[in-house]
């Protein structure tokens, strides 16, 4: 088990439906990640949030969008996704510093299918 | 674009031998990192190796670094079923502001 979690494991949605992925950490760090993967593939990074601001954007979509209400949360915001869209979704985090130090640390990811 | 490049994309062998993958990148870096990521899961990392490092060690992992060729290794000895998973490299590059780059990774199947 992983000290990041993801919810929901599995996600199913429609091409015009609104959902949220969540995010949760307890290890008191200030960076926190998106990162989409698709099948067998490396990680691809989406966002990063540095004490609770967004400081990279991969150039994602505005159908893909992240908030952090507070430093142990981290939410995307899915809306009019597309079926290419699905992957699956990894939240990691790291301490004060970031990768120049740390690792991430990464929940399990939530598995979305895009019909 | 992927800053780093592994080799081989997949590798097969005997429970009890050992696995070499390797790594390359393409800009200075502040460290290399390996990652384990079993099928469907988050990724576990395994080991940090700074630029200014050379070799480092972890039990049965060992990873080597050289900034001038610009690649890494990662070492597994004695290999177990359980090892089987997917291997990848990221780099913190230099200049690049908290973000990790991800290699294409190396599927590890370790047969019984």
């Amino acid at each position: 088990d992983t000290e990041v979690t993801q919810t929901p494991k599995h996600l199913v949605m429609g091409m015009t439906n609104k959902k949220s992925l969540k995010c949760e950490q307890h290890m008191g760090h200030r960076a926190m990640y998106w990162y989409k993967q698709k099948a067998k593939k490396p990680p691809e990074l989406m966002f990063v949030y540095s004490y609770e601001k967004l400081s990279i954007n991969e150039s994602v979509p505005s159908r893909f969008s992240p908030e952090c209400p507070n430093s142990s949360l981290l939410n995307l915001h899915l809306h009019a996704l597309q079926p290419e869209d699905s992957a699956l979704y990894l939240c990691a985090s790291s301490p004060p510093g970031g990768t120049v130090n740390s690792p991430l640390h990464f929940g399990n990811g939530t598995r979305l299918t895009v019909t | 674009s992927q800053q780093g490049e592994e080799d081989p994309q997949a590798l097969s062998i005997q429970e009890g031998e050992n696995a070499t993958m390797n790594c390359s990148y393409k800009t200075s870096i502040n460290n290399l990192q390996w990652y384990r990521q079993n099928s469907g899961r988050g990724l576990v990392h395994l080991i940090l190796i700074r630029s200014n490092e050379r070799e480092k060690h972890s039990g049965r992992l060992r990873v080597t670094l050289d900034t001038s060729k610009k690649s890494s290794s990662l070492l597994i000895t004695a290999s177990r079923a359980a090892d089987t998973a997917s291997y990848f490299c990221a780099t913190d590059a230099r200049n690049a502001g908290n973000m990790l780059t991800f290699g294409g990774g190396t599927r590890l199947m370790v047969k019984p």
